[in-house]
């Protein structure tokens, strides 16, 4: 069974508008780290945004923050006031204990694209 | 800078003609580890190492090798490389695996087995 399902291969949005990426998870455990991450067309991976299993708020770091219910286990990136350089792959991505919390477990990524 | 240095970036070679991917960390990082990308698979994990001379492996280590002599260095050695091993390879880092450390990548190494 897929450890963390990204339902949309593609997202279109304009720029100036909110776009959410969806990502849902599976786990037993009770403690466990989501993530996502941006790859531009460049190739890097970087680190946008992390929730914790135990976080009662939200995770937000500038324009990007994370919906998180954890009872329907999703973790959904929210985008606010897209821009061009928003344009890219976006992974979800969760660290479990029942890995040791020694891997990521990856989606399969959202292409994003941003037009003006 | 903290960073993850992958060498080389990009690399077309022949079946069979052994191969090294270096990593280094200057991050001082306990954990290091290493994926390929493949299009709609996502990343998948191929060896990860929680500290020197610890290694283990992921979910997809056929074809390849590792060793953590040194806790900055983590050397990925394809042995006798063949075309499926074509690929995007990132090698990330973290400090020892507790669930909120995020996980620092490599810039990629861009593989083709011909």
């Amino acid at each position: 069974a897929q450890k963390i399902t990204q339902t949309q291969p593609g997202m279109f949005v304009q720029e100036k508008e909110a776009v959410t990426l969806d990502c849902t998870y599976d786990t037993s455990d009770q403690s466990y780290g989501l993530f996502w991450y941006k790859q531009p067309s460049s190739g890097e991976m970087i680190f946008l945004i992390y929730q914790g299993s135990y976080d009662e708020q939200n995770a937000t770091e500038g324009r990007y923050s994370l919906n998180f219910q954890k009872a329907r286990k999703s973790a959904n990136l929210v985008i606010s006031a897209s821009q061009l350089g928003d344009s890219a792959m976006y992974f979800c991505a969760m660290r479990e204990p029942n890995t040791g919390f020694q891997k990521l477990v990856f989606g399969t990524g959202t292409r994003l694209l941003v037009s003006p | 800078e903290a960073q993850v240095t992958q060498n080389p970036r990009y690399l077309i070679t022949v079946t069979g003609k052994k191969l090294t991917v270096t990593c280094s960390q200057n991050m001082n990082h306990e954990y290091m580890s290493w994926y390929r990308q493949d299009p709609g698979l996502g990343l998948r994990q191929i060896y990860y190492s929680m500290n020197v001379e610890v290694t283990d492996k992921g979910d997809v280590p056929e074809g390849y090798k590792v060793s953590r002599k040194e806790k900055r260095n983590f050397p990925l050695i394809l042995e006798s490389p063949s075309p499926n091993q074509t690929s995007l390879y990132f090698c990330a880092s973290s400090p020892q695996g507790f669930s909120n450390q995020p996980q620092h990548f490599g810039d990629g190494t861009r593989l083709s087995i011909l």
